[in-house]
């Protein structure tokens, strides 16, 4: 079993539409937890960074992270075409080492 | 804006060739590392340098992958022989200085196909 399992998609939503990413864990020693978004044919950008339980907001994306249930949520509301990439969770121990998800990939249609 | 530099961007080569794979971080970046992406899946780390030293290569397949970065500021993955397995995206990152709250900034990839 992954240490980190992610939905690969993928997932198509029309412009404006909220879109909603997750992810689980396994590893409760994890307390560090990110999201990457990778453009085709580049490499993964760091979007948000959270540590501990609860939401991070950053403009139009709202990082979740619920320590209890190992879960990790990523919303992006009113969705752009310039949106359209793979998402990464990633996580990590006190050891620095990030534990990726498969990544999902979506697409917003115009 | 500053950014890490890999090349080639693409390499295909036939199994049991040797291929070598070449990265140059951040400048003032002490931390390198190398990941493996196979398409449908998320980086695997395969090697971690602090400066020259490496630090973690627990995931790097030492029979055929080795890696250096011999004055602490560029690297080269080399692969020899190469295996149809190997084929895959190659990506460097690099953080300041390799602790937990720092970002890993990532090179654009070497996509190596091997036929």
């Amino acid at each position: 079993q992954k240490e980190v399992e992610q939905d690969p998609g993928p997932l198509s939503v029309p412009e404006g539409a909220i879109v909603s990413l997750n992810c689980t864990y396994s590893n409760s020693a994890f307390q560090y937890f990110m999201w990457y978004r990778q453009y085709s044919r580049k490499g993964p950008e760091l979007l948000m960074y959270t540590y501990s339980s609860g939401n991070k907001e950053d403009g139009r994306f709202t990082a979740q992270v619920d320590k209890s249930s190992k879960y990790i949520s990523l919303f992006i509301r009113d969705s752009q075409p310039s949106d359209s990439a793979t998402y990464l969770c990633a996580t990590t121990s006190n050891d620095y080492k990030l534990s990726f998800g498969a990544g999902t990939t979506v697409t917003v249609r115009a | 804006e500053a950014e890490v530099a890999q090349s080639p961007r693409y390499k295909i080569t036939e199994k049991s060739q040797a291929v070598a794979f070449w990265c140059d971080p951040i400048s003032g970046h002490a931390t390198l590392y190398w990941y493996r992406q196979i398409l449908g899946q998320g980086p695997e780390l395969l090697v971690q340098f602090q400066d020259e030293s490496v630090v973690d290569d627990s995931q790097l397949p030492k029979d055929r992958f080795s890696a250096e970065r011999l004055k602490g500021v560029d690297s080269t993955l080399k692969i020899q022989p190469a295996e149809l397995g190997d084929s895959a995206m190659y990506l460097c990152a690099s953080s300041l200085r390799g602790t937990l709250q720092e970002t890993q900034y990532f090179g654009p990839g070497t996509r190596l196909l091997v036929l």
